[in-house]
């Protein structure tokens, strides 16, 4: 059990498109999930922890108008990526947790790698 | 601010050695620390260890953690080629309820 998948794994696309990536937990319900950004040779950097039906929290330093995150329910949060650049291409990988009190066990999905033109 | 520091940065051993990897920490508000595998794609969890002194143990890999000296290790013994991936650390803060990750150790296995 605790699956996390996460679409598209890849995508490439033009400077100044907008690009949704979705996060969905398969067989839990997912109190939380977290988005997180990872560059080449480089950790994972939390961007934004969201809640099912409230506005999601932003990292400092994280345009929350640039990563729109929407998380309509308890197993999908989506992650919009608006007027990409080529800055923004990372690999972004998506977390969520099914314990409200212990959001520290965190099922990570495969990641989707974002390549910007 | 939250910090999370492993070393070494890269490691390449031959298969059948041992590796110890380290993670220190300087955090407010700790409650545990994390060691995740990363191959090519998502991490994967291997421990979460929350007291001093107490090894986790899971096969040819341990763990253990010294909260007074604010540090972790993970110990692998008779290196496979499979256990080559970046190892990362993660502490979880209370409080702000996330996880700070260190920057990761690449550990290559060659045969």
């Amino acid at each position: 059990g605790a699956v996390v998948s996460q679409h598209p794994s890849r995508v490439i696309c033009k400077s100044g498109t907008s690009v949704k990536i979705e996060c969905r937990s398969l067989d839990f319900q997912a109190t939380t999930m977290f988005w997180y950004r990872q560059f080449p040779k480089q950790s994972l950097m939390l961007m934004a922890t969201s809640n099912e039906g409230s506005k999601a929290t932003y990292e400092q330093g994280v345009e929350k108008d640039k990563f729109l995150i929407n998380h309509a329910s308890l197993t999908l949060s989506t992650l919009t990526v608006t007027s990409a650049h080529p800055e923004d291409s990372s690999f972004y990988i998506c977390s969520a947790s099914r314990d409200s009190t212990y959001q520290e066990t965190q099922y990570f999905g495969p990641g989707t790698r974002l390549l910007v033109l | 601010e939250d910090k999370v520091v492993q070393s070494p940065l890269s490691l390449v051993v031959h298969e059948g050695d041992t590796v110890t990897l380290n993670c220190s920490y300087e955090v407010t508000n700790f409650r545990s620390l994390l060691w995740y595998k990363q191959e090519k794609k998502a991490p994967t969890f291997l421990f979460m260890l929350t007291s001093s002194g107490i090894e986790k143990k899971s096969g040819r890999l341990s763990s253990i953690l010294d909260k007074k000296e604010l540090f972790s290790i993970l110990n692998i013994t008779a290196t496979q080629t499979g256990d080559s991936a970046v190892y990362l650390c993660a502490s979880f803060i209370q409080g702000a309820q996330k996880l700070v990750f260190g920057q990761g150790t690449r550990l290559t296995i060659n045969p």
